[in-house]
């Protein structure tokens, strides 16, 4: 039962590479996040999206583009992977702004 | 965005109350302070948040300042699972969500 999920858990990939990470929520809610943890243990958040709708768009290059197909996913595709993109990405999603729900991460590997 | 300010760890004994302080000095009259903790290899997880009087909830209590300049994460009883990164989070400017991440207070319980 789980309440977000994400897939893959890992992924190693060439710099050059395109790849998407997948995240789902069962929980209902109108509101899904993707989140970037780098090597430093730094959280930021990169993008937001309620009801299909963007609404937070930080400063991520625009190698980065979300895709919301329903309010129930929120897909990262990454284009032209560098070195500098690994890290661990978390998906959350959320009803009430303050009260977030993260998936388990997929830790980015770029050789 | 204003942030906050947490000591970056702290120790505490099992079963023993934790006290962990947050700085806001600058924060606003409407905004909300909402702790979240992470445990190693997970993904970020809601404890509570508040906005002028102390909250409780199962997992801890929240207690702020009359000025709301500071706040304190009181863990009743620490046990072993409560070894985490907590944060301390002024949600960002405007209601979209957006919580910003400091470094946290790496608390490390002792058996």
């Amino acid at each position: 039962d789980t309440a977000v999920s994400q897939t893959p858990k890992y992924l190693v990939t060439q710099m050059g590479n395109d790849k998407s990470i997948k995240c789902e929520q069962n929980l209902g809610h109108d509101t899904m996040y993707w989140y970037k943890q780098d090597s430093k243990k730094f959280l930021k958040i990169m993008f937001s999206y309620n009801n299909k709708e963007l609404i937070i768009n930080e400063t991520v290059p625009n190698r980065f583009s979300p895709k919301s197909p329903d309010k129930a996913h929120l897909n990262l595709h990454i284009n032209s992977l560098e070195l500098g993109d690994s890290a661990v990405y978390f998906c959350a999603s959320s009803q009430r702004e303050y009260e977030q729900y993260f998936g388990p991460g997929t830790r980015l590997t770029v050789t | 965005d204003a942030k906050t300010t947490q000591p970056n760890s702290m120790e505490s004994n099992e079963e023993e109350p934790v006290h962990l302080p947050c700085n806001h000095s600058t924060i606003s009259g409407t905004d909300y302070i909402h702790w979240y903790r992470q445990l190693p290899s997970q993904g970020p997880e809601y404890v509570i948040h508040g906005l002028t009087s102390n909250v409780n909830n199962r997992m801890a209590s929240l207690a702020i300042a009359e000025d709301r300049k500071s706040s304190t994460l009181i863990l009743h009883r620490a046990t072993l699972r409560d070894a985490a990164v907590y944060y301390c989070i002024r949600p960002g400017s405007g209601n979209t969500g957006k919580l910003i991440f400091g470094q946290g207070t790496t608390l490390q319980v002792k058996p």
